[in-house]
């Protein structure tokens, strides 16, 4: 079984410079997670998807991110414009369902996309 | 109040020794604990979950659930310096933006050393 695809594994890019980051899931996996992890700290959720409609954008910041998963497969989360606070690994992440109770919901995360913002 | 909280650590333990790490959360309503390690510039990687109050066993990891406390741990027994790690707690709550569908929110982490 093919893993959680992530590109690019790297980017530098200045403030106020755009930036877009791609994920595919493992293939039959309806439940598609983003997920920004800030050096030294936990993953924090930024968007959940169930197939191609949105769950939870509650800590979206809204203003700058965007994401969007066409078709139900394939997902892109862009940052515009950057700052330094955004500097972190976006991780993106991929489960058969998010139910409640079950082993099902157990997630797998891509490698990350790592972001530098000078 | 943390949604889901753990010591920061670091932890340090000698090889062999129990490795003992920590989480509680906020949600009563939480029905799955997930433990997942994190290695240094790596992804997290799953250990174990559990949903139900009590222990389970896998291999050298036992996960315990305490749902009355909302408190969940995880026990390494014959610690490697391989573990030495970061140990992420997560927790799925019991809805995510008013469906059914949980919300998987993460601890900030347990750095774990273990030392020969």
């Amino acid at each position: 079984e093919a893993g959680v695809a992530q590109s690019p594994r790297y980017k530098i890019i200045e403030k106020r410079q755009s930036v877009a980051f791609w994920c595919n899931p493992i293939s039959g996996h309806a439940t598609l997670y983003w997920y920004q992890q800030i050096l030294g700290q936990g993953p924090k959720l930024l968007i959940q998807f169930q197939n191609n409609g949105v769950v939870d954008d509650s800590q979206l910041p809204k203003d700058r991110f965007s994401a969007e998963r066409l078709k139900g497969v394939d997902s892109t989360l862009k940052i515009q414009p950057a700052k330094l606070e955004d500097s972190a690994v976006y991780l993106c992440a991929s489960s058969k369902w998010a139910g409640r109770v079950s082993g099902a919901n157990v997630l797998t995360f891509g490698a990350g996309s790592r972001l530098t913002v000078l | 109040q943390k949604e889901v909280e753990q010591n920061s650590g670091p932890l340090s333990v000698p090889e062999g020794a129990i490795a003992s790490l920590n989480c509680t959360y906020s949600d009563r309503g939480s029905q799955s604990f997930f433990w997942y390690r994190q290695y240094s510039g790596k992804s997290p990687e799953l250990i174990m979950f559990i949903y139900s109050n009590g222990d389970k066993e896998d291999g050298r990891f036992t996960a315990q659930l305490n749902k009355a406390s909302q408190y969940v741990s995880l026990l390494i027994r014959d610690s490697q310096p391989s573990d030495s790690a970061t140990y992420l707690c997560a927790v799925k709550s019991s809805n995510a933006g008013g469906t059914s569908y949980g919300k998987l929110t993460f601890g900030q982490g347990t750095i774990l050393t273990v030392h020969p």
